[in-house]
């Protein structure tokens, strides 16, 4: 059974400092992995979805990569910012066609990014 | 200009009580999905349809019984209220459930008293 484990559970750093997310998977057999960021009583927003071909994707300031041999993947922000501050979840997709959808997610990395 | 609306955003309601809570997604998408996030953060999935056939199913109580209407909608009917139902929904879409992006609605909370 696919476990998803996000280390830490909460971070707090200054602005400007770099952020690093851990995720890892205990089953590598994924099909693609996403990252989202969810905002204190809002929704996710999707940041980046890596397909298991892929070793990283990059958006802005964002780059997450993936190593489906170690199952681990990493999300890093640069020159964080206050509005960087949420919570960010990293979910798999798992790779069988009966399991289509069916995201398995971590439980998140609360982020405060202090002015 | 919302891709994923829910509606309501929070929904209070006794023990016993039916309830539903409905989404819609206009995004154009073939998929939609339930998913519940409990009190610790965890979010689990519940239902998922593709052109409005049931294709996931988790382990839910049958008290709990999606219903999509069209390709654009998936609502989340609620018989026999419970506490233990209490929590945040979410509703999401993708172009298909290969694996694609998922897009989230901005969940409804609720509360069983």
């Amino acid at each position: 059974k696919q476990e998803v484990t996000q280390i830490p559970a909460a971070l707090s750093v200054p602005e400007g400092e770099n952020l690093v997310l851990n995720c890892s998977f205990t089953d590598s057999a994924i099909y693609n992995l996403q990252w989202f960021r969810q905002d204190p009583g809002k929704g996710l927003t999707s940041l980046l979805l890596i397909q298991s071909s892929q070793r990283e994707q990059t958006s802005g300031r964002l780059n997450a990569s993936l190593d489906k041999s170690s199952g681990r993947s990493t999300l890093y922000i640069a020159a964080s910012q206050p509005g960087d501050s949420a919570t960010y979840l990293c979910a798999v997709y798992p790779p069988s066609t009966d399991s289509w959808g069916k995201l398995q997610f971590g439980a998140g990395t609360q982020v405060v990014v202090t002015p | 200009d919302t891709a994923v609306s829910q509606t309501p955003k929070y929904l209070v309601t006794q023990m016993g009580n039916d309830k539903s809570i409905k989404c819609e997604q206009n995004l154009g998408h073939d998929t939609m999905y339930w998913y519940k996030q409990d009190s610790k953060k965890f979010l689990k999935i519940m239902f998922s349809y593709n052109n409005k056939e049931l294709i996931i199913n988790e382990t839910v109580p049958n008290r709990f019984s999606p219903k999509s209407p069209d390709k654009a909608h998936l609502n989340l009917h609620i018989n026999s209220l419970e506490l233990g139902d209490s929590a945040v929904y979410f509703c999401a879409s993708s172009q298909d459930p290969n694996g694609d992006t998922q897009y989230f609605g901005p969940g409804t909370r609720l509360t069983v008293l």
